[in-house]
């Protein structure tokens, strides 16, 4: 069983589209992140999410909101679409503090 | 700020040899460190941590890294490489909370053969 599974794993989409990223974990973990990687690899959190706290990355847009339906999932919303939102978009998951996370696959965004 | 360096794009290594992978940190606090590897494709993969404790720390593969707080360094090091570990590392760290990770721009590693 894959721990923690994003769809879709390509998204290609035009410049002004809303869509969304979905991710579920099977680890029981009580902590969920996004995370933004560019096209020179650089990795920066988006936000780290659990059930009594969200953390945003003061520097991510507010066209990205997280959103939790419950435990096992953190999907990311992400409004108005622009080219420079093109990367690739990776969920994880850890028992919080500092604790080792598991990493999807990650989510490959191509703005048109 | 908390911040992690890693002052090497890119490291080769003939395979057998020893390898090291650079980290250096700044923290304001106790800091946790962290490393990960990401193959071609994949999200990261742990490899090992330091909480506290010895400063040396074993973790998968066969890869341990040092901990050394008067030089602000975490180096990733491997006995005798393989051409299976070329790949992208990153090192990492964050602070008790764990809110917020701070990852190194990464290193990539390629072990020839």
């Amino acid at each position: 069983d894959t721990a923690v599974s994003q769809t879709p794993k390509y998204l290609v989409t035009q410049m002004g589209n809303d869509k969304s990223i979905k991710c579920e974990q099977n680890l029981g973990h009580d902590t969920m992140y996004w995370y933004k990687q560019d096209s020179k690899k650089f990795l920066k959190i988006m936000f780290s999410y659990n059930n009594k706290e969200l953390i945003i990355n003061e520097t991510v847009p507010n066209r990205f909101s997280p959103k939790s339906p419950d435990k096992a999932h953190l999907n990311l919303h992400i409004n108005s679409l622009e080219l420079g939102d093109s990367a690739v978009y990776f969920c994880a998951s850890s028992q919080g503090g500092y604790q080792p996370q598991h990493f999807g696959d990650g989510t490959r965004l191509s703005i048109l | 700020a908390q911040s992690v360096a890693q002052p090497e794009d890119q490291v080769n290594v003939a395979e057998g040899n020893p390898l090291t992978v650079k980290c250096t940190y700044s923290v304001s606090g106790n800091p946790y460190l962290f490393w990960y590897v990401q193959y071609p494709n994949r999200g990261l993969q742990f490899l090992l941590k330091y909480i506290t404790g010895d400063n040396l720390v074993k973790g998968s593969y066969g890869f341990e890294a040092e901990f050394n707080k008067s030089q602000t360094s975490f180096h990733l090091k491997k006995p005798s490489a393989l051409v299976s570990d070329s790949a992208l590392y990153f090192c990492a760290v964050t602070l008790k909370t764990g809110n917020q990770f701070y990852f190194g721009t990464g290193t990539s590693l390629t072990v020839i053969p």
